[in-house]
């Protein structure tokens, strides 16, 4: 059974940094990319950053460049992002989500097929 | 970037309607769409890839189509548990958008 479980969320104070973790079990981690989704309070989903199988094509969106740094270890099967500079703007549920498609497929369309229960980040003082 | 624009944000129907939902992109993302159902409390669900591929698992009652800009999500006939949100979301290109969400409610 494919499991994705965040941790590191909390309450963090504006400037200061947080780093989540995404430990990923049930499938053969280093075969997928990987990406991060937040939801603010009451709105809708926000696409953060991905990252490829082997870290080798790494995105982010322009709300978080320059700030978050996704990373991961496939030999400990974690997704990682850090979030250093926090704004109250990236107060959010945090949720790691894994592409459908792996390496091998033949076909590529990059849906997200499973994802974690999230992780929340408070950005107050 | 491409914006997803989703029609309507929200809709009142009975146990039993069809249900449409569409999703507008900005330019064309070919068949690179997905439809997404969340549920409140819950981490969002896959129910349609790449346009109108049903995802393992998701009742037959959901359906998807289009290519290019104009996208549909349909609900044949729709049953308690489908109230929820719905998300389209483009992964043409980065940043991978999702429109804004549909909320389907109980008439």
């Amino acid at each position: 059974e494919v499991q994705l479980v965040e941790s590191g969320g909390g309450l963090v104070q504006p400037g200061r940094s947080l780093r989540l973790s995404c430990a990923a079990s049930g499938f053969t981690f280093d075969d997928y990319a990987m990406h991060w989704v937040r939801q603010p309070p009451g709105k809708g989903l926000e696409w953060v950053s991905g990252i490829s199988w082997n870290s080798g094509s790494i995105s982010y969106a322009d709300s978080v460049k320059g700030r978050f740094t996704i990373s991961r270890d496939n030999a400990k099967n974690s997704l990682y992002l850090q979030m250093n500079s926090l704004r109250a703007e990236d107060t959010a549920l945090y949720y790691c989500a894994k592409v459908r498609e792996g390496k091998y497929s033949s076909t590529w369309y990059g849906g997200f097929d499973y994802w974690g229960q999230g992780t929340l980040v408070t950005v107050s003082s | 970037d491409i914006q997803m624009t989703q029609s309507p944000s929200s809709l009142s129907a009975s146990v039993g309607d069809r249900v449409t939902i569409t999703c507008r992109a900005s330019q064309s993302i070919s068949k690179y769409l997905h439809w997404y159902q969340e549920k409140p409390g819950k981490a969002p669900n896959l129910l349609i890839y790449a346009a109108s591929s049903l995802q393992s698992g998701v009742p037959s009652r959901f359906s998807g189509s289009g290519s290019g800009t104009d996208f549909t999500l349909t609900i044949s006939t729709l049953q308690p548990e489908d109230f929820a949100t719905y998300y389209c979301q483009q992964s043409y290109s980065i940043p991978r958008t999702f429109g804004q969400g549909t909320k389907v409610e109980i008439k």
